[in-house]
């Protein structure tokens, strides 16, 4: 069975500061994608990131950044600088061959 | 890109009635479709995974009778909630990939169903 936890719920942090939100998974599959996915209070989910389990490089695409470690089943997100606009809730997702399964989701929040 | 277009976005109906939701992938071909549902401040639960012109395949605890999933073309799926309860109302989301599970997702932008 496929499992995503996202053990925050909710993070709230002034504007500039990084934040890191945390995502673990489970999986029997060799062969595997992940995912993370922001969604904004009008409820469309926008996609961030795809990583397939070969891929082990960290990624850096402005101030967002993902670190997949296979050896802890880990893949996180930092928000480096946030902003005000990041505020929204942020899902991590794991695919199999079958089906995408979400995490809870870490409901962020950037404070001006 | 890839887009998928999801109508209505919101929908507000009477308990007892039947509603249907509409998916469509506007310039790709979807193979398979994925139905999920949202609560307020919950994560996306997924309810049934399709295949054109195959049966749907329903996640546990889902009721196949209650949500009708039909995926008649490569291009067009719908959810039809039938006989809706205030219970039913919440966020539906649908998602739509091209070929094999190495593709990635492309989701609709949801339709918010209240039922009163």
């Amino acid at each position: 069975a496929q499992k995503v936890t996202q053990a925050q719920t909710e993070i709230s942090v002034v504007e500039k500061e990084d934040v890191t939100l945390d995502c673990v998974y489970e999986t029997r599959d060799t062969t595997y994608y992940l995912f993370w996915y922001k969604q904004p209070p009008s409820g469309e989910l926008v996609f961030l990131i795809r990583r397939n389990s070969f891929d082990e490089q960290n990624e850096i695409s402005g101030r967002y950044s993902w670190n997949f470690q296979k050896s802890t089943s880990s893949f996180n997100f930092t928000i480096t600088a946030s902003q005000v606009v990041d505020s929204a809730v942020y899902f991590c997702a794991l695919s199999g061959a079958q089906k995408l399964v979400f995490g809870q989701g870490t409901r962020l929040t950037i404070n001006p | 890109g890839a887009v998928v277009s999801q109508h209505p976005s919101w929908v507000i109906c009477k308990s007892g009635t039947s509603v249907k939701i509409e998916c469509r992938s506007l310039d790709f071909q979807a193979t398979t479709m994925f139905w999920y549902r949202q609560f307020p401040k919950q994560s996306l639960m997924l309810m049934a995974t399709s295949n054109e012109g195959s049966k749907a395949t329903y996640e546990q605890g889902v009721e196949k009778d209650k949500f009708l999933i039909n995926h008649a073309s490569l291009t067009l799926s719908t959810l039809t909630v039938t006989s809706a309860h205030p219970e039913d109302s919440s966020f539906y989301i649908c998602s739509a990939r091209e070929g094999g599970w190495s593709y990635g997702y492309t989701f609709g932008s949801g339709t918010r169903l209240t039922v009163v």
